[in-house]
């Protein structure tokens, strides 16, 4: 089966730098997708890693460890408009023709 | 500059009855979804298409029904409507298994 964890929430202060993990456990690994999503909104795409490292992206990173199962996205300088969930996807290959199973969400608060 | 359009954005059915929710993409994406999001459990998938006139089962496909026959457009049906179908329901394309771009979402109640 499919197993993706995500805190449920986190807050931080404005101008900090948040870091935002995801483990997973799943039969197979062809890709994790970081997305980020205002309340009431649609989900829009942060980053995609698929080799082990950091993914850099203006002040969003992402990085992976493929043999942990571990991610994280990193946001620096942060910002009111941070305020969101941001939500960790997997695509496995095993899965529903390697289709994406999304963790819970974490949802954000930015302070000033 | 539209993405993938939902219709409607609000609605509210009473227990039993049917509706169709729209999706429509104008990116020619071959792959599209359904996902549903209920609080603490993010989104799952309901049922998903990779091309016109295929359509095949995600996570929680029981009660709903869809249909892709032209390539811009997949319809979620519910024939019969339950409490436990409320939820915000949304659509998804995307070119191949890359970054999938996602509707606005269509917020179902059924009482």
């Amino acid at each position: 089966g499919q197993n993706i964890d995500q805190p449920t929430e986190m807050t931080a202060t404005e101008g900090a730098i948040v870091q935002i993990n995801c483990t997973y456990q799943t039969s197979g690994f062809n890709g994790l997708f970081w997305y980020q999503q205002h309340a009431g909104e649609a989900p829009t795409f942060l980053s995609y890693n698929v080799l082990d490292g950091l993914e850099e992206k203006g002040r969003f990173s992402s990085f992976l460890s493929r043999s942990k199962g571990y991610s994280y996205l990193l946001l620096k300088e942060l910002q009111m408009k941070d305020s969101a969930s941001y939500l960790c996807a997997v695509r496995d290959p095993n899965n529903a023709g390697n289709m994406l199973t999304f963790g819970g969400g974490t949802r954000l608060m930015v302070k000033p | 500059n539209a993405g993938v359009t939902q219709t409607p954005k609000f609605r509210v059915l009473k227990t039993g009855q049917s509706m169709t929710l729209l999706c429509a993409q104008d990116m020619n994406h071959e792959y599209m979804y359904w996902y549903r999001q209920d609080p603490g459990m993010g989104l799952r998938l309901i049922h998903y298409s990779v091309g016109e006139g295929t359509t095949a089962k995600g996570e929680v496909p029981d009660g709903y029904n869809v249909s892709r026959l032209k390539k811009q457009n997949f319809l979620l049906g519910l024939e019969s409507a339950a409490p436990s179908q409320t939820s915000v329901y949304f659509c998804a394309s995307s070119r191949g298994q890359g970054i999938s771009f996602f509707g606005q979402g269509t917020r179902l109640t059924v009482v």
